[in-house]
């Protein structure tokens, strides 16, 4: 199984503020997703991404709110600009390969914008 | 796109009996069923997963069946702890790089 690393583990953050989210396995994997879970709800994806290509994003994200960087297999990165009290949230990043391989979890990012 | 739907939202059960956790999906497409407990702080774990082409997987206290035709599946636990309260959550795949789509979750209550 995969170990999925995340760093900050939370964050306080003032609003209009930009806050960048680490996510670093263990092994190699081709994509590596980010999801957002918003208190007491469900995991709703954000993006995919895939190393050496732009990030796919899903219907209601878009790039300049929530950049995010692939730079090799290993790690990627998710950035939420310009905060408001309403990204408040958790952030999750997974990994994923081809095939019936399993999307293993990091511990997420506990995020308070103020 | 997929969707799923998660029955019931709360669960509350006495020690010692059974859970069971419903999932619906749209996509008759979607290969790949995991399930995922939440503990509170914590990201979700993958606790057990089924494939399309089997109906029913089972580990230790916890089993999942699967049925294609009515696209609906469901997570069996028993004799359960109090250690067992969580969030649980089932999602679908259809893709074939690990994009999953989430049910709402339900929140398990084990009392002693």
């Amino acid at each position: 199984s995969a170990v999925i690393s995340q760093k900050p583990s939370r964050d306080i953050c003032q609003r209009g503020t930009s806050l960048t989210i680490q996510c670093q396995v263990d092994s190699q994997v081709t994509m590596m997703f980010w999801y957002r879970q918003q208190p007491g709800q469900s995991l709703t994806l954000i993006a995919t991404a895939n190393q050496g290509s732009e990030a796919t994003y899903e219907s209601g994200f878009v790039i300049d709110k929530f950049p995010i960087s692939r730079p090799n297999l290993t790690f990627s990165t998710l950035t939420v600009s310009n905060m408001s009290p309403e990204d408040s949230s958790i952030y999750l990043c997974s990994s994923g390969d081809r095939g019936y391989t399993e999307a293993f979890f990091g511990q997420g990012t506990r995020l308070t914008v103020v | 796109g997929e969707n799923v739907e998660q029955h019931p939202s709360t669960l509350s059960v006495q020690e010692g009996d059974s859970a069971v956790i419903k999932c619906t999906y749209s996509d008759s497409a979607s290969n790949y069923f995991p399930w995922y407990k939440q503990e509170l702080g914590k990201g979700p774990q993958l606790i057990i997963d089924i494939r399309s082409n089997v109906g029913e997987k089972k580990d230790q206290r916890i089993a999942v069946t699967l049925n294609k035709t009515a696209k609906h599946f469901s997570l069996h636990i028993t004799e359960t702890q109090p250690e067992d309260s969580a969030v649980y959550f089932c999602a679908g795949r259809t893709d074939s790089w690990g994009k999953l789509q989430f049910g709402a979750g339900t929140q398990v209550v084990v009392t002693p």
